[in-house]
């Protein structure tokens, strides 16, 4: 059974810092691109990360872009997403994502954070 | 960026009834388009993936068409669980983006 578990989300003043995980298993993970998604509280789905499955290749939204960086660690089956300079309008509930042909499939339950002074 | 807009953003039915969902590109995407469900508290469930093919363990009363700028996903006969929100999702370019969703709701 495929399982991905967020963790790493919380309170954090404008400016600050997080680093996300996501613990994945179920699946052999060094074969599969792997993403990060958001949903703003009462809001739609924004796409904002994806990494291959070296993690030579990274993608990122505009809005992310310089401020975020996802990676990754096969030996761990682990995907992380460092975020820098968050800004109240990061405030979100982030999903991990397993990719097929490019797409998630497989999401975990994710994790809340709260940008806010 | 590429634009996704769905239609109607609200769409009130009765279980048995036929949905039939909208979502328009910005610009051509081929059929780089997937379709997912979401209900309250939950994650998002992939539907349907380039425009017409059915995920796995996806029933087959969801079904998806379109290529282009055009899309639509359509289901048969409501059942009382697919009463929840519909996203779209395009691949074609960077970055990938969402539709605002399409909410079902029961009449």
């Amino acid at each position: 059974e495929v399982q991905l578990l967020e963790s790493g989300g919380g309170l954090v003043q404008p400016g600050g810092s997080l680093r996300l995980s996501c613990a994945a298993s179920g699946f052999t993970f060094t074969t599969y691109r792997m993403s990060w998604v958001r949903q703003a509280p009462g809001k739609g789905l924004e796409w904002v990360s994806l990494i291959s499955e070296s993690g030579d290749m990274t993608f990122y939204t505009d809005s992310v872009k310089g401020r975020f960086t996802i990676s990754r660690d096969n030996s761990r089956n682990t995907l992380h997403l460092q975020m820098n300079n968050l800004r109240v309008e990061d405030t979100a509930v982030y999903y991990c994502a397993r990719n097929f042909h490019w797409i998630p499939d497989y999401w975990g339950q994710g994790t809340l954070v709260t940008v806010s002074s | 960026e590429i634009v996704l807009t769905q239609s109607p953003a609200t769409l009130s039915l009765s279980p048995g009834e036929r949905a039939t969902l909208s979502c328009r590109a910005s610009q051509s995407i081929t059929t780089l388009l997937a379709w997912y469900q979401q209900k309250p508290g939950q994650a998002p469930r992939l539907l349907i993936y380039d425009a017409s093919n059915r995920a796995t363990g996806i029933p087959a009363r969801f079904s998806g068409s379109g290529s282009g700028t055009d899309f639509s996903l359509t289901i048969s006969s409501l059942e009382p669980e697919d009463f929840a929100i519909y996203y779209c999702h395009q691949r074609s370019k960077w970055p990938q983006t969402f539709g605002q969703g399409t909410q079902v709701e029961i009449k």
